[in-house]
């Protein structure tokens, strides 16, 4: 059974960079799956990041897109998040999850808080 | 940009009674729409797929319709697991996949 968990730093300084990566086990991030990165601010909804191919194909969020780049490392089965010029709106619980639109593994989640 | 609208906001029920979540999409998605649990402090989980079809360990009194701009997520007999936020996600247009607001299950 895949399973998926993120890690990175829980604290990011307003107009910094969030990295985050998440680690797949029990499967390979070679298979013919999408791999996504979600989020969900305090006590709000789910909104999409983002998601990467196992061929390293890329789709953003209009909305974040440039702020945001994905990428995937096939040798250690995982996939990354960064996101720059981050300010308060960007704390939130990020999540990675697999699937192409519907997406049937998730991560645990791990807390992002921006502050100074 | 597909905007999804879920109703009620809040919905307060007993264990044992049937619930009717609604989802509302901005434009056609055909039936490529998902529903999803959440319970407080975790990931949500994929419940529905295809708007109907239930995904791996969904229990049965779970049920889904709809295709177009109108769905529906139905429990047939709400038990207390099942006290959760539900949300609806779109996967027809996309960049971005879009979800609804959620509908928030608590006890009456």
């Amino acid at each position: 059974q895949v399973q998926l968990q993120e890690s990175g730093p829980g604290l990011v300084k307003p107009s910094g960079t969030l990295s985050l990566t998440c680690v797949v086990s029990g499967g390979s991030i070679r298979s013919n799956d999408w791999w996504n990165w979600v989020r969900q601010p305090p006590g709000k909804g789910l909104e999409w990041i983002g998601e990467i191919s196992h061929s390293g194909s890329t789709n953003y969020n209009p909305s974040l897109r440039s702020r945001v780049t994905i990428s995937i490392d096939k040798s250690k089965n995982h996939f990354s998040l960064k996101m720059s010029s981050l300010t308060t709106a960007d704390t939130a619980v990020y999540y990675c999850a697999r699937g192409r639109g519907k997406y049937d593994e998730w991560g645990q989640g791990t807390l992002v808080t921006v502050s100074s | 940009e597909i905007v999804m609208a879920q109703s009620p906001a809040t919905l307060s029920v007993s264990p044992g009674e049937r619930v009717t979540l609604s989802c509302r999409a901005s434009q056609s998605v055909s039936s490529n729409l998902a529903w999803y649990q959440q319970k407080p402090g975790q990931a949500p989980r994929l419940l529905m797929f295809g708007a109907s079809a239930r995904a791996t360990g969904t229990p049965a009194r779970f049920s889904g319709s709809g295709s177009g701009t109108e769905f529906t997520l139905t429990i047939s007999s709400l038990q207390s697991e099942d006290f959760a936020v539900y949300y609806c996600q779109q996967y027809h247009n996309w960049p971005p996949f879009t979800f609804g607001g959620g509908t928030k299950v608590e006890i009456k």
